[in-house]
């Protein structure tokens, strides 16, 4: 089976917390993973990927095949990054699955 | 804005009518998508075309679902005798050829509500 779980549906912090919004996912074969984020009355638009191995607006994401994770981490949050997270894996045929998403609400 | 376009943006349609959404990826992708999504859910995949033709039908789409793109541009959705259960976000994308490195961009949706 093809899936993504996101277990948190809502995650609430301070300005400067560290986050980590979770994500598992189910994949036989090598997955590729995307995290999206919509912002308010914005479209859902691409994050990061774990390919690229980078980090975007100070968010990083590891692939972890044992633990099939792949949870997005910032270690100081900002008022700015509050939104809805979704998680997403390319399955096969191509095409993404997503989870339900969390959202990150960030505190002045 | 050369994005991913849709229209109409909301739609209210009363039971039964039939309403079809329009969406206009970004010029020159290849690959265009469907998904729908639900409140508290995250996008569900419906169908998606390489060009003209439609490469893959999820379950979702019932047989009062169809969806066409022509000339492998524009695309629409039509969805015949409405129900309550259709409302909800239809969300179109597209990337160029699958494969990894290819970004799917989204639109901005079209809210449908049947009441």
């Amino acid at each position: 089976a093809q899936r993504v779980t996101q277990p948190e549906k809502l995650l609430s912090v301070f300005k400067g917390a560290p986050v980590e919004l979770k994500c598992n996912y189910s994949y036989s074969g090598s997955p590729e993973l995307f995290w999206y984020v919509q912002y308010s009355r914005q479209r859902l638009q691409l994050l990061l990927r774990h390919i690229s191995r980078e980090s975007i607006k100070g968010f990083t994401a590891d692939l972890n095949k044992g633990e099939t994770s792949f949870h997005l981490k910032k270690p100081f949050a900002q008022e700015e990054d509050s939104a809805m997270y979704y998680c997403a894996l390319r399955g096969t045929p191509d095409k993404l699955i997503f989870g339900t998403g969390t959202r990150l609400q960030v505190f002045p | 804005d050369t994005g991913v376009s849709q229209d109409p943006r909301h739609k209210i349609t009363k039971r039964g009518q039939n309403v079809t959404f329009r969406c206009d990826p970004i010029s020159e992708h290849n690959r265009l998508y469907w998904y729908r999504q639900t409140l508290g859910q995250g996008p569900e995949f419906l169908t998606y075309f390489q060009n003209e033709a439609q490469l893959e039908k999820s379950r979702l789409l019932s047989d009062r679902f169809s969806a066409e793109r022509p000339k492998g541009s524009f695309s629409t959705l039509e969805i015949q005798r409405t129900e309550q259960g259709d409302s909800a976000m239809y969300l179109c994308a597209s990337s160029l050829a699958g494969g990894s490195g290819n970004t799917i961009y989204f639109g901005e949706g079209s809210w449908l509500t049947v009441v």
